[in-house]
């Protein structure tokens, strides 16, 4: 089936570590997005890509990275700068990127639980 | 002012109810509107999308946007217990680059009691 794959579903993070959060997705989408979601704070964006080997920074990029070296692939690190983590990271693509089709809205996977031991 | 208001709820119902979500925002440039609904622990779904002024319907769903308002609604006819679940509107000013961003509300929390 066509979709974006979040893994893990549940992730556990020291003090002091970095984490890596993937997101894949079988779309063909071009760009793609991760966003914090906190209760009673919606959706935030963190990082978008519109096209392989590029991204830019969202609203709260700080204490995140990201890389995009394949179309299908856009992995989250969450660095220990990031001194809030705990939230749900949600990922989405969407098709057309800086040349294509525009007009499409934008599809998530189930997310990942980011927790702090 | 936040770009977009969405009372949070939560709005609890009977089933077979019809429901009316609503969201406002400030920035006139929004062009297209999206509702997605989201169950607990899992990502949101697109439910509609539309672009221009008016009603749009899809079965139990209609969106209707007014941009003269600034103001756009989503209502559920007939709702179900499997209605259940948070619903999010978003809207982005056009495509290219970070005008293709979504902005959300932070969500209604929709309960139908059967």
């Amino acid at each position: 089936d066509g979709g974006i794959t979040q893994s893990p579903k549940y992730l556990f993070r020291k003090e002091g570590q970095n984490v890596t959060l993937s997101c894949e997705q079988n779309l063909n989408h071009d760009a793609m997005y991760w966003y914090r979601q906190d209760p009673g704070q919606g959706l935030r964006l963190i990082y978008y890509s519109q096209i392989v080997n590029d991204f830019q920074k969202g609203d709260i990029a700080e204490g995140y990275s990201v890389s995009r070296e394949k179309k299908e692939s856009f992995p989250l690190t969450v660095t220990s700068a990031q001194k809030n983590p705990t939230a749900f990271y949600l990922c989405a693509s969407r098709n057309g990127g800086r040349q294509g089709e525009f007009n499409q809205p934008q599809h998530f996977g189930d997310g990942t639980r980011l927790s702090i031991l | 002012q936040k770009e977009v208001e969405q009372d949070p709820g939560p709005l609890s119902v009977p089933e077979g109810a019809i429901v009316s979500l609503n969201c406002t925002y400030s920035n006139s440039a929004f062009q297209y509107f999206m509702w997605y609904r989201q169950y607990s622990r899992k990502g949101p779904e697109l439910l509609m999308y539309t672009y221009s002024s008016g009603n749009k319907e899809d079965g139990r769903f209609t969106a209707q946007v007014d941009k003269s308002s600034k103001y756009i609604s989503l209502f559920i006819r007939d709702s179900q217990p499997s209605d259940s679940a948070t619903y999010l509107c978003a809207m982005r000013r056009g495509y290219g680059g970070s005008q293709g961003n979504l902005i959300f509300g932070k969500g209604t929390k929709l309960s139908v009691k059967p």
